[in-house]
């Protein structure tokens, strides 16, 4: 198993561009997060997904989208990018419990800065 | 919504010795997690420990869910272990589940 892929794994954007960011996981994971993390700080949640076709809010989600049409894949998409965006980005899976979700596996990041 | 703080923010520790890391949290939990993000960013799961002990190595955890904490022990530090350590905590959400993360310990072991 190649686990959680991330891509691309670094990318520079000018300001009001637009870009996804792609992730893949090859576990079968019912669950899947996609994460920033701010220099010097923790993750904090954008979007997750508990399974195809259903996607909700985590703590910052302004600025960004996503979808889930299928198990493996959960894109991540900026449509004006702001520099209040430049971040590394983690994106995570996991498996559903019936009381909870499972130990959770990130992808190797990505890193974003907006000029 | 939840509140996760570890404590202590920041640690340094001479080669060979030992540490306790601790994550408080502000309400009941299904389970939790400690990870270690390497120097490279990458982030590695260590435990996944919603109550009871459990010991990888020189790791181990200890969660007591009825006082919303839990403790990572690290005996006999290496300098491999440098990195940030992270407790991430899940929780139901209007039948959903959800993530948040303790804002880490910061670790350097030196020689």
């Amino acid at each position: 198993n190649a686990g959680v892929t991330q891509t691309p794994k670094f990318r520079i954007l000018k300001i009001g561009q637009s870009m996804t960011l792609q992730c893949t996981q090859d576990m079968n994971h019912n669950y899947m997060y996609w994460y920033r993390q701010d220099p010097g700080m923790g993750l904090k949640l954008i979007y997750y997904s508990v399974g195809a076709g259903i996607t909700d809010k985590g703590e910052v989600p302004n600025g960004y989208n996503v979808s889930r049409s299928t198990t493996e894949d959960f894109p991540l998409r900026l449509e004006l990018a702001a520099p209040s965006q430049t971040s590394v980005y983690f994106c995570a899976s996991s498996y559903r419990r019936d009381r909870g979700s499972d130990t959770q596996y990130f992808g190797p990041g990505t890193r974003l800065t907006v000029l | 919504g939840i509140q996760v703080e570890q404590s202590p923010p920041d640690l340094i520790l001479q080669e060979g010795a030992n540490s306790t890391l601790r994550c408080n949290f502000s309400d009941s939990v299904n389970n939790l997690q400690w990870f270690h993000q390497n120097p490279w960013g990458q982030l590695i799961n260590l435990f996944y420990i919603p109550s009871g002990t459990k010991q990888n190595g020189r790791l181990s955890a200890t969660t007591v869910a009825t006082e919303r904490y839990s403790l990572l022990y690290i005996s006999s530090s290496q300098t491999t272990d440098s990195g940030v350590y992270f407790c991430a905590v899940h929780m139901n959400s209007g039948g959903y589940q959800k993530v948040t993360f303790g804002t880490g310990t910061k670790l350097q072991v030196i020689p």
